[in-house]
């Protein structure tokens, strides 16, 4: 069975400071994987997906299917990245999501 | 991007009633769409996927006849949760790919807290 391992339940930064969430899943199939971020009492919303390889508000995440990650990172963190953000794994197109169990990231002034 | 509305946002009931959350996308059909159940501090559950014009497919340990699904046009998902208990106090969220192999779009959420 499919599994996501975000292994930083907090992760807290100064701003400026660069930070990477980190992503780790196992699935045996080529997965699709994505970054939903939640900010303070708003909805769920994609932050990014693989196969996009866009950039979104700064963020970038590689896929390394070597090491089976999908690490969520930014060079340079604002306070308004404070969020909590999820880590999701989707095996085949129209299929249901796997989500891991989340980083809170707070950035400090 | 998308957009997923439910309703209420936030319901208190009494122990043993029924209750029904609405999932609604707003400006595109949806066949599919996903039902969670996320407890305080942790990460979504998915309790279920529900189908339009067939049956739910609901995920291992999730009750069939707890967690009532139905889909019945292309903008619309509902979920009663029946008999609630105490136990049964959560946030549930829906979402839906605007189309096959889309991303999920989430709606806001409804809190439900059964006294």
């Amino acid at each position: 069975a499919q599994r996501v391992t975000q292994p930083e339940k907090l992760l807290s930064v100064f701003k400026g400071a660069p930070v990477e969430l980190k992503c780790n899943y196992s699935y045996s199939g080529s997965p699709e994987l994505f970054w939903y971020v939640q900010y303070s009492r708003q909805r769920l919303q994609l932050l990014l997906r693989h196969i996009s390889r866009e950039s979104i508000k700064g963020f970038t995440a590689d896929l390394n299917k070597g090491e089976t990650s999908f690490h969520l990172k930014k060079p340079f963190a604002q306070e308004e990245d404070s969020a909590m953000y999820y880590c999701a794994l989707r095996e085949t197109s129209g299929s249901r999501l796997t989500f891991g169990e989340g980083t809170q990231l707070t950035v400090n002034p | 991007g998308a957009v997923v509305s439910q309703h209420p946002s936030r319901v208190i009931c009494k122990s043993g009633t029924s209750v029904k959350i609405e999932c609604r996308s707003l400006d595109f059909q949806a066949t599919t769409m996903f039902w969670y159940r996320q407890f305080p501090k942790q990460s979504l559950m998915l309790m279920a996927t529900s189908n339009e014009g067939s049956k739910a497919t609901y995920e291992q340990g999730v009750e069939k006849d707890k967690f009532l699904i139905n889909h019945a046009s292309l903008t619309l998902s509902t979920l009663t949760v029946t008999s609630a208990h105490p136990e049964d106090s959560s946030f549930y969220i829906c979402s839906a790919p605007r189309t096959v192999g889309d991303a999920q779009y989430f709606g806001p959420g409804t809190r439900l807290l059964v006294l």
